[in-house]
């Protein structure tokens, strides 16, 4: 089946306390994408990757890292979290550099306390 | 930054009738996309019109687009009570690779 995997769906952690949100797509998607959804903000992006090893900055990176050394794999990683990172974290990819179809994962419940 | 501006926030109708959320956006586009959402869960993919269509038709849905108005609509038919959902519309700029999200109208369709 077709998909794109998030793990894991829930974590609540501890400022400062690193973590990775991992994100895999077996569509052999060149395009990835994070996001972050938050009541009244909508869906804003993170960063994206438009293929392996080159990733870009969305709207909103600050206090996010990603790398996409396999195809596959789009992991987000927060170094440092903060509670002001408390969201609903969604991963999706795409086939055609960004601009078609968005399949996305099934989100990620983060809270940092 | 936001492009696509949702209205309305908010929509209840009954069971049956037609449901009908309009898009605005600011910038021009390359397409225009509509997604739905139930209660946190992930997005899916609903429709996407190009630039360049006016309307488009997927079974009960109809999208139609105005780039002289910068707006869009999304027409729900005989709605169901699984309809029930966050509705998104979503811009693809010209020379952009990424889609810009509104913030959604939130459609319950009571039984």
């Amino acid at each position: 089946e077709a998909q794109v995997t998030q793990n894991p769906r829930y974590l609540i952690t501890v400022t400062g306390k690193k973590l990775t949100v991992t994100c895999s797509q077996n569509m052999n998607h060149e395009y990835m994408s994070w996001y972050r959804q938050d009541p009244g903000l909508g869906l804003r992006q993170i960063y994206y990757s438009m293929n392996v090893e080159v990733t870009d900055k969305g709207d909103v990176p600050e206090g996010y890292k990603v790398s996409r050394k396999e195809k596959r794999n789009f992991p987000l990683i927060l170094e440092s979290p903060s509670p002001n990172q408390t969201s609903l974290y969604f991963c999706a990819s795409s086939p055609d550099r960004g601009i078609s179809q968005q399949y996305f994962g099934p989100g990620t419940r983060l809270t940092v306390t | 930054s936001q492009q696509g501006e949702e209205d309305p926030q908010a929509l209840s109708i009954q069971e049956g009738e037609n449901a009908t959320m309009n898009c605005s956006y600011k910038t021009s586009i390359n397409n225009l996309q509509w997604y739905r959402q139930n209660s946190g869960r992930g997005l899916v993919h609903l429709i996407l019109i190009r630039s360049n269509e006016r309307e488009k038709h997927s079974g009960r849905l109809r999208v139609t687009l105005d780039t002289s108005k910068k707006s869009s609509s999304l027409l729900i038919t005989a709605s169901r009570a699984a309809d029930t959902a966050s509705y998104f519309c979503a811009t693809v700029g010209g020379g952009a690779q990424k889609l810009v999200f509104g913030q959604g109208t939130r459609l319950t369709i009571n039984p």
